[in-house]
């Protein structure tokens, strides 16, 4: 699986957009990137993947670059709940043997 | 929401004791996984599970380490022998094959 790079910590005030980068250059054709976050302890929670096309659902948009060489996770309105670390993986579609990296550890300052 | 169960939330045990964690999937789910997060560290995949059989498994897991589905609902993770180096967060996924994986809230294991 090809390798993500992601800020180590961001901070973002309570009812802004959070927007959280992954770099993943040597991702191949027909890799996918996923989002997961992890609140304290909890299990990994999926949040969303796409392949080269922007993609929305209930919890964010993702924003993905033409060479896909990297992309963007968009919480919309940041709530305290969204305090976690965020974790961008890219793997094959139906691969899930995941390999997490660091991930961003993301607080929402009220 | 459909959810992936866990049990026990938290277990204490004996270095050399055998250890079973439980998990239930969520049920029309046919792939079920592994992994485990040691405290301030990575979550790394353990082993994936599908048709009765191993799919893939990690250089962690060894043969101190077992995994079965008893029965049409659970699915369990052995742990033969703890070691100290066992202490840890171990999450149980499930998925359909399609999108994403759902993972359990965790079960901690803490070996004395």
């Amino acid at each position: 699986d090809a390798k993500t790079t992601q800020p180590t910590s961001m901070d973002c005030a309570e009812g802004r957009a959070a927007n959280l980068p992954c770099n993943h250059s040597t991702i191949s054709g027909n890799e996918y990137v996923y989002w997961y976050r992890q609140i304290h302890s909890q299990g990994p929670q999926y949040i969303i993947h796409g392949l080269k096309n922007n993609e929305t659902n209930e919890m964010a948009s993702l924003i993905i670059t033409e060479d896909r060489k990297s992309s963007t996770l968009i919480l919309p309105h940041a709530t305290l709940r969204d305090t976690a670390v965020y974790y961008c993986i890219v793997s094959n579609f139906g691969n899930e043997k995941l390999t997490f990296g660091t991930g961003t550890r993301l607080t929402i300052i009220p | 929401e459909p959810e992936v169960t866990q049990t026990p939330s938290h277990q204490v045990t004996q270095m050399g004791q055998e250890v079973i964690l439980r998990c239930v999937p969520i049920s029309n789910h046919l792939y079920f996984y592994w992994y485990r997060q040691i405290l301030g560290q990575k979550v790394e995949f353990l082993v994936s599970f599908y048709n009765n059989e191993i799919s893939e498994k990690s250089e962690i897991f060894d043969d101190q380490f077992s995994v079965e589905r008893p029965d049409g609902s659970n699915f369990t993770l052995k742990i033969r022998s703890t070691k100290l180096e066992d202490s840890a967060m171990y999450f149980c996924a499930s998925s359909d094959g399609a999108v994403h994986l759902f993972f359990g809230e965790g079960s901690r294991l803490t070996v004395l």
